[in-house]
């Protein structure tokens, strides 16, 4: 099976920079994945890391290593409207679906 | 064009009543998806179809039963609803299994028993 930790709650100040972390046990790994849910709406893809290293996609960035598996999600130049929930999500093998960790939840202050 | 459509949006019913939840993708995408969202936010996958055909069936209750007519849809019906089923329920859809790390969700089905 797989478990995914994740802090559940963050809070950041509106400019700053804020990491949330993933740690995860599979018994296969494919790849990290995060995303992004907004309250009411649908979780949205944000990253996916397969290999060690950082991917870089605007203010969000994403890191992997796997030999310590862990990955952490970071985001530069906060804004209000990245107040959302951000998922970590995994799958070990490449015909099993996305296990999503439980989430957590980032308020941006002002 | 919406991606991942499914209805519908709000759903509220009484226990023991039947239900179906509609899902279409017009991604071309051969995977598609239930997940099951809970009133703490964990999303847990439910079924997974490639093609029309089943390839993941998670433990879930035999009163929900996933169809898929064809790839581009996957309906779920759900018989004798209980309490514990209310929650908000995602359609999603992906290229195919080996890539699926990228979902494309719907845009939920918040189902409320009464």
């Amino acid at each position: 099976g797989q478990s995914l930790e994740q802090p559940s709650e963050v809070t950041a100040v509106e400019g700053a920079i804020v990491q949330i972390n993933c740690t995860y046990q599979t018994s296969g790994f494919y790849g990290l994945s995060w995303y992004q849910q907004h309250d009411g709406g649908a979780p949205t893809f944000l990253s996916y890391n397969a290999l060690d290293g950082l991917e870089e996609t605007g203010r969000f960035s994403s890191f992997l290593s796997r030999s310590d598996s862990y990955g952490y999600l970071l985001l530069q130049e906060l804004q209000m409207k990245d107040s959302a929930s951000y998922f970590c999500a995994v799958r070990h093998s490449g015909n099993t679906p996305l296990v999503f960790g439980k989430g957590t939840r980032l308020s941006v202050i002002a | 064009d919406t991606a991942v459509s499914q209805t519908p949006k709000y759903l509220v019913t009484q226990m023991g009543n039947d239900k179906s939840i509609k899902c279409e993708q017009n991604l071309g995408h051969d995977t598609m998806y239930w997940y099951k969202q809970d009133s703490k936010k964990f999303l847990k996958i439910m079924f997974s179809y490639n093609n029309k055909e089943l390839i993941i069936n998670e433990t879930v209750p035999n009163r929900f039963s996933p169809k898929s007519p064809d790839k581009a849809h996957l309906n779920l019906h759900i018989n004798s609803l209980e309490l514990g089923d209310s929650a908000v329920y995602f359609c999603a859809s992906s290229q195919e299994p080996a890539t699926n790390e990228k979902l494309f969700f719907g845009s939920g089905t918040q189902l409320s028993v009464l």
